[in-house]
């Protein structure tokens, strides 16, 4: 079963524009992480947040968690086309280790 | 450092044959995972190994199996394919056991006829 659940499961923004995307889970976690997937290929790391942080930052970025809510929110800004991909979160299964468990993941695409 | 590498990337088998997938993790990294990705299902876990153990599985039949080398490597088996087994397997590698920053290679798309 998915751990995590991404909404919207699709958006189309133009290029410039802010991308923000949500992903809740139900189990208690010591870390959450967002993935990339470029059409079909593997999957890129792109941020992990630990439980006793809100917010995080990377380049263009920026993660939060709500560990209350079971939630985290992926904001893309300044969007560019090549951010066209699939966004994925996930949480570790077991609550701390032994492989990810992804949510269904939404589907970016930025209109040049 | 060369990333993850997957082996080979496209496959087309029939129903009924078996198949084995390779993934060669980073240098250094000892634990590795599988994933299976489909238009469906979207991404689900099938086993993660740390060390040549198997420490977990995911809901998937026996006829999916796996196992690791000495040297990180890791192969996964799939023993009489049906169609709904098409799909992007995909292998990860962490530096430690699981819950951390994973490392993904390209993938294998299995066709399966």
């Amino acid at each position: 079963s998915q751990q995590g659940e991404e909404d919207p499961q699709a958006l189309s923004i133009q290029e410039g524009e802010n991308a923000t995307m949500n992903c809740s889970y139900k189990t208690s976690i010591n870390n959450l992480q967002w993935y990339r997937q470029n059409s079909g290929r593997g999957l890129v790391h792109l941020i992990l947040i630990r439980s006793n942080e809100r917010e995080k930052h990377s380049g263009r970025l920026r993660v939060t968690l709500d560990t209350s809510k079971k939630s985290s929110s992926l904001l893309i800004t300044a969007s560019r086309a090549a951010d066209t991909a699939s966004y994925f979160c996930a949480t570790p299964r077991k609550g701390g280790a032994d492989g990810l468990t992804f949510g269904k993941g939404t589907h970016l695409i930025i209109q040049p | 450092k060369a990333g993850v590498t997957q082996t080979p990337r496209y496959l087309i088998k029939t129903r009924g044959q078996q198949v084995t997938l390779s993934c060669s993790p980073i240098s250094g990294h000892r634990s590795v995972s599988w994933y299976q990705q489909t238009p469906g299902q979207g991404l689900q876990f099938l086993f993660e190994y740390f060390s040549e153990t198997q420490r977990n599985k995911g809901n998937f039949p026996g006829r999916f199996s796996g196992r690791q080398f000495s040297n990180s490597r890791s192969e996964m088996n799939v023993s009489t394919l049906e169609l709904g087994d098409s799909a992007l397997y995909l292998c990860a590698s962490s530096d430690l056991q699981g819950g951390t920053e994973a490392f993904f290679g390209q993938g294998t798309r299995l066709t399966v006829v």
